[in-house]
């Protein structure tokens, strides 16, 4: 079963602007959610992360928002640059130690910025 | 470079040969992970390691792969007698062991097609 979704497969955005990326989870436990980068053909780069006990994470132009409740995040990209133009992927996983570094994946949003 | 490096990037086999991918992580990291991403997909979780032990392998782990670490550092994954299905990227991770702020880096991957 999908336990991290990404509803959203593609997303265009001027540059300039904010892209805003979601991401629902199922799984309770998950307690770590991380947002990785991808260009065709490359291993996924790790962008920003955010625990439980916090609901905001900032660095740089990303910042990701974790809604605890609702069981919901998402990835702020402002402002979107030309170079962001890849997929972005969600991730989470649970920090008990038998489980640390299992991520469970959504299925990727492809953002395109354009001039 | 000190990030986690994979080889071969790209591998192409006939269909019932064997392949082997190796994973080199980052040097002072004692989890390993290896993952597989097919097209339109997130990456999928097969197994992982703590030093040389393999502590979990997937259901999607069939009995033709196989993944060792001999001495906790660089770890191989091998196919046996492929299949057309095989046919993704094999995505090699690392990191410490849980704890907050411990991030999970991803290899470039290897690409198998398999014809």
């Amino acid at each position: 079963d999908q336990q991290v979704k990404q509803n959203s497969p593609s997303l265009s955005v001027q540059e300039g602007r904010i892209s805003i990326l979601n991401c629902d989870y199922t799984n309770s436990m998950f307690d770590y959610f991380l947002w990785y980068k991808k260009y065709p053909a490359e291993g996924p780069t790790f962008l920003i992360s955010i625990s439980s006990i916090k609901d905001k994470n900032e660095d740089g132009r990303f910042t990701v928002f974790l809604n605890k409740s609702a069981k919901h995040l998402s990835l702020h990209i402002v402002p979107s640059q030309p170079g962001d133009s890849a997929v972005y992927f969600c991730a989470a996983s649970d920090m008990t130690t038998d489980s640390w570094g299992k991520l469970q994946f959504g299925a990727g949003t492809q953002v395109v910025v354009t001039p | 470079d000190t990030g986690v490096s994979q080889d071969p990037r790209h591998k192409i086999t006939k269909r019932g040969q064997n392949v082997t991918f190796r994973c080199d992580p980052i040097s002072e990291h004692n989890r390993l992970y290896w993952y597989r991403q097919t097209l339109g997909q997130g990456p999928e979780f097969l197994t992982y390691f703590q030093n040389e032990a393999q502590l979990e392998k997937s259901r999607l782990l069939s009995d033709r792969f196989s993944a060792e670490r001999p001495k906790g550092s660089f770890s191989t994954l091998e196919i046996q007698r492929t299949e057309q299905g095989d046919s993704a990227m094999y995505l090699c991770a690392s990191s410490l062991a849980a704890g907050s702020g411990n991030t999970i880096y991803f290899g470039e991957g290897s690409w198998l097609t398999v014809v």
